[in-house]
């Protein structure tokens, strides 16, 4: 049971380059959630998808796409990647409801340059 | 806007000692409180979630919410140099809604 899987783990792009972060869980989680972290603003929502074929905006979306898809993965797009988007990015899953806990891959740390 | 409030530290401990550590939150609707523990450089790990007021003990670790009073804690007994960490705290609103962080609090326990 490897719990929740990321690649890359390390990544680094120009500016204007486009990549996808890849995210997959065993667990059989119907809920999946990307965050980034970066120094002196911790651990920020960017989308989540409450269940397969769903998915939200969270805290800080723009300059992101997401794809859920199956119920196993889910994967984050920079388009056009910026210097601002450098930081380290979180997968995380639950099983869903109100009280389920999420549980984090472990993570890609992202320079754009 | 949704707000988690930590102490960031660093908070010193003797070894063997207790360690408390406090968050505030904003949002009266929060429903689920969760701590994560950080070491540098790795993913957060969860330690406790706690959903009632009151007491939740699991081992060495006692979470502690108060709903009135918007405030969630983390005891930690019998410290070890292995709890030296960084510690996160979280709270969602309810449903299948992401989780909100605190910025942490940066945890050394001296041997």
């Amino acid at each position: 049971n490897a719990g929740v899987t990321q690649t890359p783990k390390f990544q680094v792009l120009k500016t204007g380059q486009s990549m996808t972060l890849q995210c997959a869980q065993d667990m059989n989680h119907n809920s999946m959630y990307w965050y980034r972290q970066d120094p002196g603003m911790g651990l920020r929502l960017i989308y989540y998808s409450a269940s397969e074929g769903t998915t939200d905006k969270g805290e800080v979306p723009n300059g992101y796409n997401v794809s859920r898809l199956n119920k196993r993965e889910f994967s984050l797009r920079l388009e056009s990647a910026a210097p601002s988007q450098t930081s380290v990015y979180f997968c995380a899953s639950s099983v869903t409801g109100s009280r389920d806990e999420q549980y984090f891959g472990p993570g890609t740390r992202l320079t754009v340059t | 806007q949704k707000e988690v409030e930590q102490n960031s530290g660093p908070l010193s401990v003797p070894e063997g000692a207790i360690a408390s550590l406090n968050c505030t939150y904003s949002d009266r609707g929060s429903q689920s409180f969760f701590w994560y523990r950080q070491y540098s450089g790795k993913s957060p790990e969860l330690i406790m979630s706690i959903y009632s007021n009151g007491d939740k003990e699991d081992g060495r670790f006692t979470a502690q919410l108060n709903k009135a009073s918007q405030y969630v804690s983390l005891l930690i007994r019998d410290s070890q140099p292995s709890d030296s960490a960084t510690y996160l705290c979280a709270v969602r609103r309810g449903g299948a809604d992401g989780l909100t962080f605190g910025k942490g609090t940066h945890l050394i326990i001296q041997p």
